[in-house]
């Protein structure tokens, strides 16, 4: 099993560009979820996915899009990217939201 | 909303010296609660999770927590830590609402 994968694991771009960063899992979990972390701050949610067909914002959504499609993959879209988005993004999944989630390796991005 | 509280940001300790690192929680329900490390320019991995039974909990690594009900806690301990042990260490409560909330995280630095 590859668990969670994300790419790419470095992204700069520029202001008002758009981008999308990829996840995919093959333990066949219904639940997905996108972080992001900045230093200081933790880990917060902006938006997860409790099946196919289903997503719901976290506590930080704006600025981002997600869709899920089929079980394995949910991608996050950046519709014009802002330096406040300046950030490293996590992607995880689990069997269910509450239980222990495995985590991709990350994204790094800069916006300039 | 649930919250968690990490008591330190920082926590610099000796080799083979104890540590503990301190976590609330704020649900008032059935809760689902974990320790997550990351080591630099990596992922979250598990460390360990308490989700019903036993109060203490053992985890990977050598490390353990003890889950509180009245004082709503879950610290993290480690009798005797090693120079591999630094890293970044996230508490995380599942809560009620199957939704992973962290702690901002504290940094353990173990120096020789």
């Amino acid at each position: 099993n590859a668990g969670v994968t994300q790419t790419p694991k470095f992204q700069v771009l520029k202001t008002g560009q758009s981008m999308t960063l990829q996840c995919a899992q093959d333990m066949n979990h219904e639940y997905m979820s996108w972080y992001r972390q900045d230093p200081g701050m933790g880990l917060r949610l902006i938006h997860y996915s409790v099946g196919a067909g289903i997503t719901d914002q976290g506590e930080v959504p704006n600025g981002y899009n997600v869709s899920r499609s089929t079980t394995e993959d949910f991608p996050l879209r950046l519709l014009s990217a802002a330096p406040s988005q300046t950030s490293v993004y996590f992607c995880a999944s689990s069997y269910e939201g509450g239980d222990e989630q495995f985590f991709g390796p990350g994204t790094r991005l800069t916006v300039l | 909303a649930q919250s968690v509280t990490q008591l330190d940001s920082q926590v610099p300790v000796f080799e083979e010296a104890p540590v503990e690192l301190r976590c609330n929680y704020s649900s008032s329900v059935s809760v689902y609660l974990f320790w997550y490390v990351q080591y630099p320019n990596q992922g979250l991995q598990l460390l360990l999770k308490y989700l019903s039974g036993s109060t203490l909990v053992k985890g990977i690594n050598g490390f353990e927590a003890e889950f509180n009900k009245s004082q709503t806690s879950f610290h993290l301990r480690k009798p005797s830590v090693h120079i591999s042990d630094t890293a970044e260490y996230f508490c995380a409560d599942g809560g009620s609402n199957y939704k992973l909330t962290f702690g901002k995280g504290t940094l353990l630095t173990v120096n020789p």
